[in-house]
């Protein structure tokens, strides 16, 4: 069974960079398969996917946050990142890490999410 | 970006009766080559990540009970809950994987009425 945990910092502060990992367990990211995604919720709105990354370092991102967002993988602690840029009040929200399998956008398992609030 | 949009936006169906959701989008996401729908149905309870119900428009994932059904093709699609059961009650939303930015539908609250 895959399972996934989000971890970072619940509270950052205007203009600064968010950074969040996912920890893989139940299958090895160097093992390939899985795309590993990112995808963020304000409350009541519908999931916004972030972007992708795969075993290898291949990336696919939003258009919309492409300059401010980057991700990475280590696969000796099988697990990846996200980091985003710049952040405003906007960028708040659940962030979900995600795996999917067979295609690059189905998303399943997700991990519980984490809440991050943009404030000073 | 691929627009997705559902409706209707919430429904009350009676336990035991069935509920349709509906959604559409704004391009055509089926793959002639592989004819194969790029759609999803999720289903997210208060406090919880999204649960993937179907894949492939139609394709029900393991332990997802059979009165979760989906249907349809190219630019419309359905979810149906065969008889709604108290632990139905959710956000159901559906979700393009045809092409990035991957989208999803704004949502629909079911609730028991």
């Amino acid at each position: 069974q895959v399972v996934l945990q989000e971890s970072g910092p619940g509270l950052v502060k205007p203009s600064e960079t968010l950074t969040l990992n996912c920890s893989v367990s139940g299958v090895s990211i160097a093992s390939g398969g899985h795309y590993w995604s990112w995808i963020r919720q304000q409350p009541g709105q519908r999931p916004e996917w972030i972007g992708y990354i795969y075993y290898t370092g291949a990336t696919g991102y939003k258009p919309s946050l492409m300059g401010r967002v980057s991700m990475s993988v280590d696969t000796s602690t099988n697990q990846f990142s996200l980091r985003l840029t710049s952040v405003t009040a906007t960028d708040t929200a659940v962030y979900f890490c995600a795996g999917a399998l067979g295609a690059t956008g189905r998303f399943d398992p997700w991990g519980q999410g984490t809440l991050v609030t943009v404030s000073s | 970006d691929i627009v997705m949009t559902q409706s209707p936006d919430s429904l009350a169906v009676s336990l035991g009766e069935r509920a349709t959701i509906n959604c559409k989008s704004s391009q055509s996401i089926l793959t002639r080559s592989k004819n194969k729908n790029y759609l999803s149905w999720y289903q997210q309870k208060s406090g919880h990540p999204p649960r993937l119900l179907i894949s492939w428009a139609s394709t029900r994932e393991s332990g997802v009970p059979d009165r979760f059904s989906g249907g349809g093709s190219g630019t419309e699609f359905t979810l149906t809950i065969g008889s709604l059961q108290a632990e139905d009650v959710a956000i159901y939303f559906c979700q393009q994987y045809y092409s990035t930015p991957y989208t999803f539908g704004q949502g629909t609250k079911v609730e028991i009425k």
